[in-house]
């Protein structure tokens, strides 16, 4: 069956340090993975956009990787800030046009 | 700025009393997404239109249904709601016109049932 699993457990690091975030991806072939932010009773925002092709994309603090091989996408936060405690969603394709999976998101806590 | 709205923010109903939420969008795109999402849960598709073609998850209950009367709003219908049903409702919208698709999102409805 397809899964996307993201770390259930919290990150908590010190203000400053790099966050990394992991989303890992069974029985999908997607040609793209994106990333989104949510915060307590909002909805997810969208933060970054990865193809298939692409091995690294960054956007400000942000740097997202993309492993076709591994099944795997790392999401880095650079320089974090306690503004950057939110959970992170990764997102992709399944079969099938205009639509996205997502997964559970992983929890950031950064500590001032 | 062009944003998805939608009301109410919060909603409590009782347990098989039909309820409606709504959604609206200022961004003119052509497909509209309903999500459920519990409590530390991934946000689940319920059913989309892309245009006025509705289409349906496998697993989505019959309870659940769509309408789209026009571009801009889109409504979720909860027939008989029953306890399981309690979670935040989140509406999205996506420009075909541009591919991959990035979703935006409203702040959502929290519903209860009682």
């Amino acid at each position: 069956s397809q899964k996307i699993e993201q770390n259930s457990e919290a990150l908590n690091i010190q203000e400053g340090k790099t966050a990394t975030l992991t989303c890992n991806y069974t029985n999908y072939s997607p040609a793209y993975l994106q990333w989104y932010r949510q915060d307590p009773g909002r909805g997810p925002v969208f933060l970054l956009l990865i193809r298939e092709n692409e091995k690294e994309k960054r956007k400000e603090r942000l740097k997202v990787t993309f492993d076709t091989t591994l099944k795997q996408s790392l999401f880095h936060i650079t320089a974090s800030q306690p503004a950057d405690s939110a959970t992170y969603l990764c997102a992709l394709p399944p079969t099938g046009n205009n639509r996205l999976a997502f997964g559970k998101g992983n929890q950031v806590v950064v500590i001032p | 700025d062009a944003m998805v709205i939608q009301n109410p923010r919060y909603q409590v109903t009782q347990f098989g009393k039909p309820v409606t939420l709504s959604c609206s969008q200022t961004l003119n795109h052509n497909v509209m997404y309903w999500y459920q999402q519990k409590s530390s849960q991934a946000p689940k598709l319920l059913f989309h239109y892309y245009d006025k073609d509705f289409n349906n998850e496998a697993d989505t209950p019959d309870n659940f249904q769509s309408r789209r009367p026009n571009t801009s709003f889109c409504f979720l219908d909860i027939r008989s709601p029953g306890l399981g049903d309690a979670a935040m409702y989140l509406c999205a919208t996506s420009n075909e016109g541009r591919r991959p698709f990035e979703q935006y999102f409203g702040p959502g409805t929290r519903l209860t049932v009682t």
